[in-house]
C-alpha cells in the first residue's frame, strides 16, 4: 500500500496569511495526487487533481505542485473561509486509494 | 446539478447487515464509476471501495479492512449505487460518501462531487 504522510497535521494561522501543506508518498505516484477540503460537518471538496489543475470554481488563491513522492498545497493568502482540513489523496495505484492523515488549519 | 445523495444509515449491531444507497442525479450515471469513502467520528478519511462502470464490466475493488464483508452493486436504470455491509464491526461505525470518480486517458484522477454523507453505528 502507498502511505501519504502530511505535515504539518495542524498549523494556525491569520487571515492574509501565506500557508503550505506537504504531503509525501511512501513511493512514487507520479502526478496522481488529489487535494480536498473539507469543513466540520460537510463533506470533502475537491480543489486540485492531478497535482496541479485547480478545480472549476475554486479560488486561484489555492495551487498545488510537485511530482514523484513530494507535493505541496499552498494558499497565497488565506481568507477566513479557508481554515478546514486538508487532506491530500493519492490515485496512482489501488487498493486502496489512500488519503493522508489531514491537516487541520486554524485561525491563530 | 450534480448532486449525490446517500440513505440508509442505521444504529446497528455488531454481526448484522446494513445496505446503502447513494442516489445520483444531474449526469449520467452509468458512464462513471463510483466511489464508497468512510470517516470514522473525529478521524480521516478511508477509502472503502469502487464499481467500475458496465464498459468495465461493473467490476469491484475494496480496502483490505473491508474485503470479503462489504459489496458494492450499482443499477444503472435507477442511478443508484450501493454498499451492503455484512457481519459489522464495532470499528465499522462512520460516516459513509459515495463519490463520483473522474477519469482522464483511463486513469481515475479524482472524486467529484460528493454526497452529504450517512451515519453508520454499530453498536450492542
Amino acid at each position: 500500500d502507498i502511505q501519504l504522510t502530511q505535515s504539518p497535521s495542524f498549523l494556525s494561522a491569520s487571515v492574509g496569511d501565506r500557508v503550505t501543506i506537504t504531503c509525501r508518498a511512501s513511493q512514487g505516484i507520479s502526478n496522481y495526487l488529489a487535494w480536498y477540503q473539507q469543513k466540520p460537518g460537510k463533506a470533502p471538496k475537491l480543489l486540485i487533481y492531478v497535482a496541479s489543475t485547480l478545480q472549476s470554481g475554486v479560488p486561484s488563491r489555492f495551487s498545488g505542485s510537485g511530482s514523484g513522492t513530494e507535493f505541496t498545497l499552498t494558499i497565497s493568502s488565506l481568507q477566513p473561509e479557508d481554515f478546514a482540513t486538508y487532506y491530500c489523496q493519492q490515485l496512482d495505484s489501488y487498493p486502496p486509494y489512500s488519503f493522508g492523515q489531514g491537516t487541520k488549519l486554524e485561525i491563530k | 446539478e450534480v448532486q449525490l445523495v446517500e440513505s440508509g444509515g442505521a444504529l446497528v449491531q455488531p454481526g448484522r447487515s446494513l445496505k446503502l444507497a447513494c442516489t445520483a442525479s444531474g449526469f449520467t450515471f452509468g458512464d462513471y464509476a463510483m466511489s464508497w469513502v468512510r470517516q470514522a467520528p473525529g478521524k480521516g478519511l478511508e477509502w472503502v471501495g469502487f464499481i467500475r462502470s458496465k464498459v468495465y464490466g461493473e467490476t469491484t475493488e475494496y480496502a483490505a479492512s473491508v474485503k470479503g464483508r462489504f459489496t458494492i452493486s450499482r443499477d444503472d436504470s435507477k442511478s443508484i449505487a450501493y454498499l451492503q455491509m455484512n457481519s459489522l464491526k464495532t470499528e465499522d461505525t462512520a460516516v459513509y460518501y459515495c463519490t463520483r470518480d473522474h477519469v482522464d486517458t483511463s486513469r481515475v484522477t479524482r472524486f467529484d462531487p460528493w454526497g452529504q454523507g450517512t451515519l453508520v453505528t454499530v453498536s450492542s
